[in-house]
């Protein structure tokens, strides 16, 4: 298996700009996770799915961030528009019912 | 929420020592994984470790549930065992990270 494909590696987008982060999770994994890395807050988990449906976002920041899921090989996140506070690494992640989580290689995302 | 504890902060080692990373958890989990995040960011997958110890190679982990916590050992560090590692309690689904320790090797 190719493991959990994020795309792009980087992106650098101007404020106000729509961004959207893409992820390919693991062929039959039933769990997706999306994770900001920022020096400051480390590690932290913004929305995960179970079979395609969004089970918990109360880690996404706020209103211009979203997330979907349309099928078990896809899943996007969304910032509209987006801030300097924004720019850190967007994590994906997929597991098998919860059982030993595979990371992505990351998007870094800068906003100027 | 669980909180996740990780000690030391950080540590600078010489190639060829031993070092033991510890991770607390403020409540019963599911389960418990540790990672590496490595110079360039990737966070590889090293053990998934509900109670008991694992070996690989010159790393191994034991994770105690009932006294929350778990540790990591490296023996005979090199050079590429630098950056950064994560301890993740797993609860209600979450995986929760510790602020992770970051290691140095030197030759």
């Amino acid at each position: 298996d190719a493991g959990v494909i994020q795309s792009p590696r980087h992106e650098v987008t101007e404020m106000g700009q729509e961004v959207t982060l893409r992820c390919k999770p693991i062929s039959g994994h039933d769990y997706l996770f999306w994770y900001r890395q920022t020096m400051m807050r480390g590690l932290e988990l913004l929305i995960y799915f179970n079979n395609n449906v969004p089970i918990d976002d109360s880690g996404m920041p706020e209103d211009r961030f979203s997330a979907k899921m349309p099928n078990a090989s896809f899943s996007t996140l969304k910032i509209q528009p987006s801030e300097p506070r924004d720019s850190a690494v967007y994590f994906c992640a997929s597991s098998f019912y919860q059982i030993g989580y595979t990371f992505g290689s990351g998007t870094r995302l800068t906003v100027v | 929420g669980i909180q996740v504890e990780q000690s030391p902060p950080d540590l600078i080692l010489q190639e060829g020592a031993n070092s033991t990373l510890r991770c607390n958890f403020s409540d019963s989990v599911n389960n418990l994984q540790w990672f590496h995040q490595n110079p360039w960011g990737q966070l590889i997958n090293l053990f998934y470790i509900p109670s008991g110890t694992k070996q690989n190679g010159r790393l191994s982990a034991t994770t105690v549930a009932t006294e929350r916590y778990s540790l990591l050992y490296i023996s005979s560090s090199q050079t590429t065992d630098s950056g950064v590692y994560f301890c993740a309690a797993h609860q209600g689904g979450k995986l929760i990270f510790g602020q992770g320790t970051e290691l140095s090797v030197k030759p």
